[in-house]
């Protein structure tokens, strides 16, 4: 049973576009949201996260946005780069416990100067 | 400031061989994560230990054993290898408080023919 879901394995946007990527979850439980980007042969670093108390966070060119009724988020990246090509997984959690993060199966992002 | 190491980077092992993939922060985080990444399956975890002395069950551990050494590494043992465990290795670690977002190693990809 996969919780946390990313539908789209590949975008494809062109440069100084906004590229959209997406997110669905189950769990109900879940109330801690984040997004790590991933290049070739390196580990996945941390990109930005949101709470289940917010339904938006920005950081420069990144926001997130979450709805909880639709148990959907998505990452919004404005102006997309050329280094923003990468695998973008979504991952989730609860603030209590061993806070464990669920990820998503990942979208290649490619950018296209 | 190297945050967190694995080794070794590549290995290739035979069907029944075992070996261990060693991992080790300088943090000082309370908590390590063993996850594996597949094609189209994003990362599932295998082992985790939220503290130093305590290990627990991940999504995926059958075939997989591991070691809290003390609080900087986090060992995890493959007695038989079978080629169901090809895959791309990755060691985490976070603080106990304060944040949610954890740190990668750089993973290490393991063939088993």
């Amino acid at each position: 049973d996969q919780q946390v879901k990313q539908n789209s394995p590949s975008l494809s946007v062109q440069e100084g576009r906004i590229s959209i990527l997406n997110c669905d979850y189950t769990n109900s439980m879940f109330d801690y949201f984040l997004w790590y980007k991933k290049y070739p042969a390196e580990g996945p670093t941390f990109l930005i996260s949101i709470s289940s108390i917010k339904d938006k966070n920005e950081d420069g060119r990144f926001t997130v946005f979450l709805n909880k009724s639709a148990k959907h988020l998505s990452l919004h990246i404005v102006p997309s780069q050329p280094g923003d090509s990468a695998v973008y997984f979504c991952a989730a959690s609860t603030i209590q416990g061993a806070q464990k993060l669920v990820f998503g199966q990942g979208t290649r992002l490619t950018i296209n100067p | 400031n190297a945050g967190v190491t694995q080794t070794p980077k590549f290995q290739v092992l035979k069907t029944g061989q075992s070996m261990t993939l060693q991992c080790a922060q300088d943090m000082n985080h309370n908590s390590m994560y063993w996850y594996r990444q597949d094609p189209g399956m994003g990362l599932r975890l295998i082992y985790y230990s939220a503290s130093e002395g305590t290990t627990d069950k991940g999504e995926v551990p059958n075939g997989y054993n591991v070691s809290r050494l003390n609080k900087r590494e986090f060992s995890l043992r493959l007695e038989s290898a079978a080629p169901s465990q090809t895959s791309v290795y990755f060691c985490a670690s976070r603080v106990l408080t304060g944040g949610i977002g954890y740190t990668f190693g750089s993973g290490t990809r393991l063939t088993v023919v």
